[in-house]
């Protein structure tokens, strides 16, 4: 059974920095990319950020582009978010999602709440 | 970059059917949707992965009740003898070096 575990949310100051995991169980994750996916209180998903099976291919949303980092240890079967430069906007409930070989997420976490708030 | 379209809502009646549509941006028809379920409370539910020729791949698990089909730029998402447990927000998704989702449509089961 595909299991996806996030952890690392909490309350952060604007400015402050996170680190999120997602712990991945149930089937080869060398062999998958894997997405970010975040939604706000009362909002629809938004796509965060994409990191490919071997680390070699990155993308990001332009809202978290040069304040994210998104990584992957195979050998831990874990995926990261590296969150810096917190904003009051970047609160949302952070998902990390597969991505399957056709290009689109096949299954979902259960979500770690972040919360950047003074 | 793709943008979809959905409805902000819907309503149908218990044991009715109900088809919720997504909306490819002009240029995209031909690109691959999935569709997403998000109750209350939880997290999002991978429906199924669905082509513009109408062909479409279920989830694990994914009850007989939901399918899918496409015309031109829409993609459909259609549920049948709806049950109270479908009362949820509805999201479709596709992909074009990055990730894309519309708005979502809150389906209410009356």
């Amino acid at each position: 059974e595909v299991q996806l575990v996030e952890s690392g949310g909490g309350l952060v100051q604007p400015g402050g920095s996170l680190r999120l995991s997602c712990a991945a169980s149930g089937f080869t994750f060398s062999s998958y990319s894997m997405n970010w996916v975040r939604q706000a209180p009362g909002k629809g998903l938004e796509w965060v950020s994409y990191i490919s099976s071997s680390s070699s291919t990155i993308y990001y949303a332009d809202s978290v582009k040069g304040r994210f980092t998104i990584s992957r240890d195979n050998a831990k079967n874990s995926l990261y978010l590296q969150m810096n430069s917190l904003r009051d906007e970047d609160t949302a409930v952070y998902y990390c999602a597969r991505h399957s070989g056709y290009d689109y997420a096949d299954y979902w976490g259960q979500g770690t709440l972040v919360t950047v708030s003074s | 970059q793709p943008v979809l379209t959905q409805s902000s809502s819907a309503s149908a009646s218990l044991g009715s059917s109900v088809k919720l549509t997504c909306t490819l941006s002009s240029g995209h028809s031909s690109y691959i949707i999935a569709w997403h379920q998000q109750q209350p409370g939880k997290a999002p539910r991978y429906l199924m992965k669905l082509e513009g020729s109408g062909s479409y791949n279920k989830g694990s698990g994914v009850p007989d009740r939901f399918s899918g089909s496409s015309s031109g730029a829409d993609r459909y998402l259609t549920i049948s003898n709806l049950q109270s447990e479908d009362e949820a927000d509805y999201y479709c998704e596709t992909w074009d070096s990055k990730g894309v989702f519309g708005g979502g449509t809150k389906l209410t089961v009356l």
